[in-house]
């Protein structure tokens, strides 16, 4: 079946540390791959996406490398601020079905 | 105009109300839907429009009642909601329905409070 892992949180840093959030896929076909990004009393945005394999998705000072061969899509980012505190969801679309997204992994940025 | 617009931002309602709940998008987009929220959790699919057409209900209770006028708006009358119905409601869009595999993308959500 489909299904999406993330690493749980909550996840705590202080500001200008490097971030790694863990997600892993299963998937029949070739997914495309999201992460959506929840700031709190918010709906979801669109963090950055990548559509087939080896594909690197950026915005923000954050990206995800799309890697078949792990079957991951891990979120990285060089030096967090306060301001990316938030949820943040992978997600992935595989044709013909329906977007499955993983439970969420809450941030939180120390000043 | 890039954004989903929802209407109202936060709702209190009694269990014997009605009320409605109320989606736009001016991107062209010809699929919409509405999910449900709890603290915590991801997102869950209640419905999928697609070419102002109803392609998917999951098992949703009936007093959820999704509406599609146009390709721009989707409505959700809610009638006789129970405690557990509190959550927050996004509506989303996406160039087409969630099958070819595009994005999607979502409005701010209304919260809702059922008393």
């Amino acid at each position: 079946g489909n299904s999406v892992t993330q690493m749980e949180g909550p996840v705590t840093l202080s500001e200008e540390a490097f971030l790694t959030i863990n997600c892993t896929y299963t998937a029949t076909g070739y997914p495309s791959l999201f992460w959506y990004v929840q700031y709190p009393g918010e709906g979801l945005q669109l963090l950055l996406k990548a559509t087939k394999a080896d594909d690197k998705g950026s915005n923000k000072g954050f990206e995800a490398t799309y890697r078949k061969e792990t079957t991951s899509f891990h979120l990285e980012k060089g030096s967090v601020q306060v301001s990316d505190s938030a949820v943040y969801f992978c997600a992935l679309t595989p044709l013909l079905v329906k977007i499955i997204f993983g439970k969420g992994t809450r941030l939180h940025i120390l000043p | 105009d890039t954004e989903v617009t929802q209407t109202p931002k936060h709702l209190v309602m009694g269990m014997t109300n009605k009320k409605s709940l109320k989606c736009e998008q001016h991107m062209g987009h010809r699929a919409m839907y509405w999910y449900k929220q709890k603290a915590k959790k991801p997102p869950e699919l209640m419905f999928v429009y697609s070419y102002e057409k109803l392609s998917i209900n999951e098992s949703v209770p009936s007093r959820f009642s999704p509406e599609c006028p146009n390709s721009s708006l989707l409505n959700l009358h809610l009638h006789a909601l129970q405690p557990e119905d509190s959550a927050l409601y996004l509506c989303a869009s996406s160039l087409k329905d969630q099958r070819g595999g595009g994005e999607q993308f979502f409005g701010p959500g209304t919260r809702l409070t059922v008393l």
